[in-house]
């Protein structure tokens, strides 16, 4: 089975900084690799996602994450962050090899941006 | 629009009884999903489903069920059994496939 490290439980940031949150994961085989955000006492709501093909993934909300396979990370960047961006970020790996869609979660970044 | 509902949002119940949380999804997914949220620990599978009438256990399955007999539907009950069941319980869905999973809005469960 996969594991997933979010080596940062907590990130503050002042607004307009740029930000990193960090994702490790435990095997580059054939991987999925997902960024979910969470907002107070809702559900996740999918970031970006690399599937294949070009290493820099961008998604909504002008985030970016960088496929790295010899180091096993996936980690999220934003050049500037707003108020609005203040929330939980979950990495997400799914092991291709496994039977059924097997999702793996990290243990969450909660980003605080300071105005 | 599309997507999952999970309901209720706030659920409140005494320690001994069952209750069930329910999720529909018209996203004419295959895959539903079951997940549990605890402050610091992620998200942990409790069950899932690829297809209707069948379902596997995930990782934390002891003292819950799960039924499917239709493919938008998904409810969870939390039994007398599960010692601590006081959480954020969220319903997932997904194509077939490594697909992402979309979520619901989360069922917070309060049992004292």
């Amino acid at each position: 089975a996969q594991s997933v490290t979010q080596l940062d439980s907590q990130v503050p940031v002042f607004e307009e900084a740029p930000v990193e949150l960090r994702c490790n994961y435990s095997s580059s085989v054939s991987v999925y690799l997902f960024w979910y955000v969470q907002y107070p006492n809702q559900g996740l709501q999918l970031l970006l996602k690399y599937l294949s093909g070009s290493t820099l993934v961008k998604g909504i909300n002008g985030f970016e994450a960088e496929f790295n396979k010899s180091q096993t990370s996936f980690h999220l960047r934003k050049p500037s962050v707003h108020i609005s961006d203040t929330a939980e970020y979950f990495c997400a790996v799914s092991d291709i090899r496994a039977a059924g869609n097997q999702f793996y979660f990290g243990t969450g970044t909660s980003l605080t941006v300071i105005p | 629009d599309g997507g999952i509902t999970q309901s209720p949002k706030y659920l409140f119940r005494k320690e001994g009884q069952n209750v069930t949380l329910s999720c529909e999804q018209n996203l004419n997914h295959d895959a539903m999903y079951w997940y549990r949220q605890d402050p610091g620990q992620g998200l942990r599978l409790i069950y899932y489903s690829q297809i209707v009438n069948d379902f596997q256990k995930g990782d934390i399955a002891e003292g819950y069920s799960v039924s499917r007999e239709k493919k938008e539907s998904f409810p969870l009950t939390v039994t007398s059994a599960q010692k601590n069941p006081t959480a954020f319980y969220l319903c997932a869905s997904s194509w077939a496939g490594n697909s992402p999973l979309h979520f619901g809005n989360g069922t917070r469960l309060t049992v004292t």
